[in-house]
């Protein structure tokens, strides 16, 4: 299977402050998501990425699928931010299954 | 429009029982996975329906977990009998026509079904 390394694995921010994570992925996908997980076990979609760059809000993405990376970027965080952010990917040749990496446990202060 | 639906949310059984998870894919979804998260894993693929047929049962762990989706609407898992290590979250996921460029390629999840196996 394709492996997946997301970066760092906890992050603990005071509200208001920036991050970015990474995720890196050993070969070349057809889909990349982006999830939040809220302390609640509820997996959120966030970015739909294979490529390219998106923004929601505080929320940005860039895929740069050429070299097998992708970056989340959360400014302004807030304790609402709070919970485990997974990257997945799928492979052309597997459409549909996703893999994902361990997850950024983000831990957001008042 | 509601989203995928789980139940139950949350089960506690005792080693050697069996449980049957349900999930309700998006209406219109004719993609349907099983996702799990066993405890300080990833979490991993369990098998992919395309309407009622199996596309992809590969990360299935073995033979005592059945999953079923009769008329391509919604799906149940059962794990029988359940072990220890089947303790974990199961996550339903959906997705619309994976054909589609853009934004039709995103796959959909549930809340999970928390499982606890003592």
């Amino acid at each position: 299977g394709i492996q997946v390394e997301q970066s760092p694995p906890d992050l603990i921010l005071q509200e208001g402050a920036n991050s970015t994570l990474r995720c890196n992925f050993s070969d070349s996908v057809n889909n990349l998501q982006w999830f939040h997980q809220n302390p609640w076990g509820q997996l959120i979609n966030l970015f739909y990425i294979p490529s390219g760059t998106k923004q929601n809000g505080r929320l940005s993405a860039t895929t740069v699928a050429t070299e097998r990376y992708s970056l989340l970027y959360i400014s302004s965080s807030q304790t609402t931010d709070s919970g485990v952010y997974f990257c997945a990917v799928d492979r052309g040749s597997t459409l549909g299954r996703l893999y994902f990496g361990r997850g950024t446990q983000l831990t957001v202060w008042p | 429009e509601a989203g995928v639906t789980q139940f139950p949310s949350h089960s506690v059984i005792e080693k050697g029982q069996t449980v049957t998870l349900r999930c309700d894919p998006i209406s219109g979804h004719d993609n349907l996975y099983w996702y799990r998260r066993v405890m300080g894993k990833e979490i991993k693929f369990l098998l992919h329906f395309v309407k009622e047929s199996k596309q992809d049962e590969s990360g299935m762990p073995n033979n005592r977990f059945l999953a079923e989706r009769t008329g391509g609407t919604y799906s149940t898992l059962k794990v029988q009998p359940a072990e220890l290590e089947d303790s974990g979250v199961y996550f339903c996921a959906s997705s619309q026509d994976l054909f589609l460029t853009g934004a039709g390629n995103t796959i959909y999840f549930g809340e999970g079904s928390w499982l606890t196996v003592v």
